[in-house]
């Protein structure tokens, strides 16, 4: 069975602060496909970034990176100088199969104070 | 990009009612259909699989006579929930996916606001 864990429920930084957001996934599958998306308060779900499993390499986009490591199953994902405007919850989802069903952890809710 | 409509974004309505909420593809061909639920606070959870065509895949724990999907297009999606209760209040989004074309990821609809009186 497929499981994507984000321990941190929530988390509180002030404006400018670099944040990181843990999320650690199980599956006996050896192509997967990870994804990271943001859920504003106004509900939608904004993508921003898949990762298959044959590519570890770590990707910047921005104030945005991630950080993908098989050997402890986690892809982490850090904020630079982060801005109110990041405030919203974010999920971490997993699929065996691109196209296919997500799973999704239970997602961080990011506050960034002014 | 390729556009996921759900409409309505938002329904209130009394308990006993039932609800249609549509998922539409705008600009490709979905050959599969995915509705998630969301309750406050809480993670998007699976309730079915919808492939055009055919009858769809209900997650664990879901009823499907509560919860009627309907996918007689490679464009719209339906998820009729019918006699809706109190406790049928959630976020409910879709997501479509050309699932034979492996550079499309899953594309969700905005998600439609349930909330049962």
């Amino acid at each position: 069975a497929q499981k994507v864990t984000q321990a941190q429920t929530e988390i509180s930084v002030v404006e400018k602060e670099d944040v990181t957001l843990d999320c650690v996934y199980e599956t006996r599958d050896t192509t997967y496909y990870l994804f990271w998306y943001k859920q504003p308060p106004s509900g939608e779900l904004v993508f921003l970034i898949r990762r298959n499993s044959f590519d570890e390499q770590n990707e910047i986009s921005g104030r945005y990176s991630w950080n993908f490591q098989k050997s402890t199953s986690s892809f982490n994902f850090t904020i630079t100088a982060s801005q109110v405007v990041d405030s919203a919850v974010y999920f971490c989802a997993l699929t065996m199969e691109y196209g296919n069903k997500l799973v999704f952890g239970a997602g961080t809710i990011l506050r960034v104070k002014s | 990009g390729a556009v996921v409509s759900q409409h309505p974004s938002r329904v209130i309505c009394k308990s006993g009612t039932s609800v249609k909420i549509e998922c539409r593809s705008l600009d490709f061909q979905a050959t599969t259909m995915f509705w998630y639920r969301q309750f406050p606070k809480q993670s998007l959870m699976l309730m079915a699989t919808s492939n055009e065509g055919s009858k769809a895949t209900y997650e664990q724990g879901v009823e499907k006579d509560k919860f009627l999907i309907n996918h007689a297009s490679l464009t719209l999606s339906t998820l009729t929930v019918t006699s809706a209760h109190p406790e049928d209040s959630s976020f409910y989004i879709c997501s479509a996916t050309m699932a034979r074309d492996i550079n499309q990821p899953q594309h969700f609809g905005d998600g439609t606001r349930l909330s049962i009186l």
